[in-house]
Parts: structure tokens; sequence; C-alpha cells
């Protein structure tokens, strides 16, 4: 059960893009990748589902994709609030285990 | 609105056993898969177990298995975890989380606040 590898941290200035891409193997990254903002001492929260359907409540500003084995998020339209830790997450091989990223820390310069 | 409200942490013994819970509320609990999900202070997200919304359907990460039980119980609302054999890289906040689906178990769209758990002699 490998991690699907992240960078560790990504920055921009407000009102920038930034992307996170997320890799894996070809039985990782599949059909089902999620993403998580996590702000310093509160739970993870969900932003992205299915690879890139938003849940209700999240900015259009975050979008998502993937391309092979490589998922991606974008914060369009950085903003200080966006500052936070993201994972992204799916299946790993299977439809029995479940792996995530290492985190990339987001800073808004 | 959806409630999930985890217990049971606290500081055991390496090789001690400790049960986890998580009372659910604001959705109709029996229809979601349900998830644990841990992590170091100051590290990033592991998946730990799976259950289904039937619980006959139980998934747990190679690092547990054998050691970690995942349960429910339907007619009370409750996620559980019984954790034996701990050992000091037990040692995380563990976060239960409801799935989007079931089953289904990447897209977890509630979480609790989490509990923590520390193994140590």
């Amino acid at each position: 059960q490998s991690a699907l590898t992240q960078p560790r941290s990504v920055s921009g200035s407000p009102g920038q893009s930034v992307t996170i891409s997320c890799t894996g193997s070809s039985s990782d990254v599949g059909t089902y990748v999620s993403w998580y903002q996590q702000r310093p001492g509160k739970a993870p929260k969900l932003m992205i589902y299915d690879v890139t359907k938003r849940p209700s409540g999240v900015p259009d500003r975050f979008s998502a994709s993937r391309s092979g084995n490589t998922a991606s998020l974008t914060i369009s339209g950085l903003q200080a609030e966006d500052e936070a830790d993201y994972y992204c997450s799916s299946y790993a091989g299977s439809y029995s285990s479940v792996v995530f990223g290492g985190g990339t820390e987001v800073t808004v310069l | 609105e959806v409630q999930l409200l985890e217990s049971g942490g606290g500081l055991v013994q390496p090789g001690g056993s400790l049960r986890l819970s998580c009372a659910a509320s604001g959705f109709t609990f029996s229809s979601y898969a349900m998830s644990w999900v841990r992590q170091v202070p100051g590290k990033g997200l592991e998946w730990v177990s799976a259950i289904n919304g039937g619980g006959d359907s139980t998934y747990y990460a190679d690092s547990v298995k054998g050691r970690f039980t995942i349960s429910r119980d339907n007619s009370k609302n409750t996620l559980y975890l019984q954790m034996n054999s701990l050992r000091s890289e037990d040692t995380a906040v563990y976060y239960c989380a409801k799935s989007k689906y079931n089953p289904g178990y990447v897209n977890l769209d509630y979480w609790g606040q989490g509990t923590l758990v520390s193994v140590s002699s």
C-alpha cells in the first residue's frame, strides 16, 4: 500500500493559481480520486471527489483533473484562507484498500 | 446536520488494547460505508480500516491487519475500532469518517474531530 506522491509544498501570491500533483501507479489513481483540505488543528475537509466533482459549499476556485497516473488539484484566485495542507486519496490497486498522498502544504505569500 | 463524535482514546501500554467508538447522527447511518483514518501529530493521513453499510464487508491497512477490528452497530448508529496488540507506532489521532457512497471508501465527506491514542510505557 504505497502512498501517493505529492510535492511537499507549493506557494503563491494572492490571486495567483497553484496546482498540486498526485502521482501513483497505474492501478492507484483511477476513477475514484478525492482531495482533502486540512487546516491546523482541524479535521480534514472533502474538497473534491470522483476526480473532478466539488461538494456543495466548496468554492469553484477549486478544480481538479486526472491524466494517466497523475491527478491534480488547482486553486485559482488564491486567497489567504486557502493556506492549509492538502491530501489526495484513491484506491490502492483494488477497491479493498485506500491510500493517501503524503500531503502538500500550500502557503499564501 | 451530520455529526461524528469519537471517544475512547487515551494512554495505553504497548501490547495493550483499546476500543474506539464513533457516535453518528444527522444521516441514515446504515446507508453509508464508514472508515477510520489516523494521523500522527505533525504527519500525514493514513487510512486504517473501512466497513460497508451493512457491516458484512471490512477492509484493513496492512499495518493493522490482524490486530484491529472494525465493526458497527446500526441500531445504535455507532462505529467501533477494537485495537489489540498496540504498538508505539499506533500513536496517532484517530478520525472516523463517513463515506459519500455505500460501498465506497475513498470519498469521505464528513469527519469527526478525532481522538488521540498514545501507546507508551
